[in-house]
């Protein structure tokens, strides 16, 4: 099973609201990270939020950590049509594990 | 400086054909590892090469997978005879940490198999 798990599995929204993604995962970690994958692209790491971390600034970016819920979210301010991508949080304590994603369209 | 390469970008073959994925890691990075997205699902964890040595190999799905890093340079994952069920996304990724510091992937290789 995975080990990460995002929610919701698709996202649509306009332009200049702001996105939220929850991810979900079941063992102790050391760190969670989030990444973005464009379209037929590879995956771009964002931001990286350690197990004694809270809260975690980047630019139009803020995750949170619970780790007594073993959650994540990941929210998105101000969102862009350029943010229209899929969202995936991965953890692991040597192999990153992903999972399904979520799909963010965000219209003009 | 570049990034993690991967070749072919797309390839299409038929069942029990064989196919052969290449990654180019950031230079320096000892770390590699393939992933595989089937069908929009997971992004699945295939194995681990620290330099040359595969550190962890458990999501290699069964023996028609053969991964190799020659020189713990670029990789290869040769798929023999390919199945229906292989298609996907393979990505490769790179990392200068072991302990899941952040991945820097590639643009993946989609794999078709008609």
């Amino acid at each position: 099973s995975q080990q990460g798990e995002e929610d919701p599995q698709a996202l649509s929204i306009q332009e200049g609201e702001n996105a939220t993604m929850n991810c979900s995962y079941k063992t102790s970690i050391n760190n969670l990270q989030w990444y973005r994958q464009n379209s037929g692209r590879g995956l771009v790491h964002l931001i990286l939020i350690r197990s004694n971390e809270r809260e975690k600034h980047s630019g139009r970016l803020r995750v949170t950590l619970d780790t007594s819920k073993k959650s994540s979210s990941l929210l998105i301010t101000a969102s862009r049509a350029a943010d229209t991508a899929s969202y995936f949080c991965a953890t692991g304590r040597r192999a990153l594990t992903f999972g399904s994603g979520t799909r963010l369209q965000v219209q003009p | 400086e570049a990034g993690v390469t991967q070749f072919p970008s797309h390839s299409v073959i038929e069942k029990g054909q064989t196919v052969t994925l290449r990654c180019d890691p950031i230079s320096g990075h000892d770390n590699l590892y393939w992933y595989r997205r089937v069908m929009g699902k997971e992004i699945k964890f295939l194995l681990h090469f620290v330099k040359e040595s595969k550190q962890d190999e458990s999501g290699m799905p069964n023996n028609r997978f053969l991964a190799e890093r020659t020189g713990g340079t670029y990789s290869t994952l040769k798929v023999q005879p390919a199945e229906l069920e292989d298609s996907g996304v393979y990505f490769c990724a790179s990392s200068q940490t072991e302990f899941t510091g952040e991945l820097f992937f590639g643009e993946g290789s989609r794999l078709t198999v008609l």
